[in-house]
């Protein structure tokens, strides 16, 4: 299996912008989660979904801030619209079940300027 | 409110010594503990993790000592390598929810120098 895949890998767009960030679970997993990697709070989880339904968002930081999950291999983030302080490195983890370890993807990093 | 906090952000060891990383949390509700190491421009990678039950795992070099009482647990790199050079964060997870839900540490900078 080619492990959780994210796109882009690297994201540099202007304050006020829409961002899209893609992420391809691992085949078969029924979870998946979204984290955000900063310097200052470091790895923070934002979301996570079970077989496709969003289970705790408590961690989405404003309503800039969306996640849906439309089928089993395929996840979204969305900032509309993006700021400076949402630059960061942004993750997708994904796991079979509950009671097993969670693989990540290569992140995307993000720069709003 | 940070439940688990980790030292030291960084540490420098020569090629053979021991690297040890601490973690503390206060939830008593965490029921597992793992560890993961990361390199530049990768995602975390699961290291090793250990659940209250027992107060040490061992997995190669890599050993986890755990101290349910002090609400501790630590991560010993025996006879360190360059190659183990990384970004190491300790974690739980909270009783009845998904191994992935994850409250992290800080993070500790390891450096082997050869």
């Amino acid at each position: 299996d080619a492990g959780v895949i994210q796109s882009p890998r690297h994201e540099v767009t202007e304050m006020g912008q829409e961002v899209t960030l893609r992420c391809k679970p691992i085949s078969g997993h029924d979870y998946l989660f979204w984290y955000r990697q900063t310097m200052m709070r470091g790895l923070e989880l934002l979301i996570y979904f079970n077989n496709n339904v969003p289970i705790d968002d408590s961690g989405m930081p404003e309503d800039r801030f969306s996640a849906k999950m439309p089928n089993a291999s395929f996840s979204t983030l969305k900032i509309q619209p993006s700021e400076p302080r949402d630059s960061a490195v942004y993750f997708c983890a994904s796991s079979l079940k509950t009671n097993t370890e969670a693989f990540f993807g290569q992140g995307t990093r993000l720069t709003v300027v | 409110q940070q439940q688990v906090k980790q030292s030291p952000q960084s540490l420098i060891v020569q090629k053979g010594g021991i690297s040890i990383i601490n973690c503390a949390y206060e939830n008593t509700a965490f029921d597992y503990f793992p560890w993961y190491q990361q390199f530049p421009g990768k995602g975390p990678a699961l290291l090793i993790a250990i659940r209250p039950d027992v107060s040490e795992k061992k997995e190669g070099r890599f050993t986890i000592s755990f101290n349910k009482s002090a609400k501790q647990f630590s991560l010993h790199i025996m006879d360190s390598q360059p190659g183990d050079s990384a970004t190491y964060f300790c974690a739980a997870r909270k009783g009845g929810t998904s191994y992935g839900k994850l409250t992290f540490g800080q993070g500790t900078i390891l450096t082997v120098h050869p």
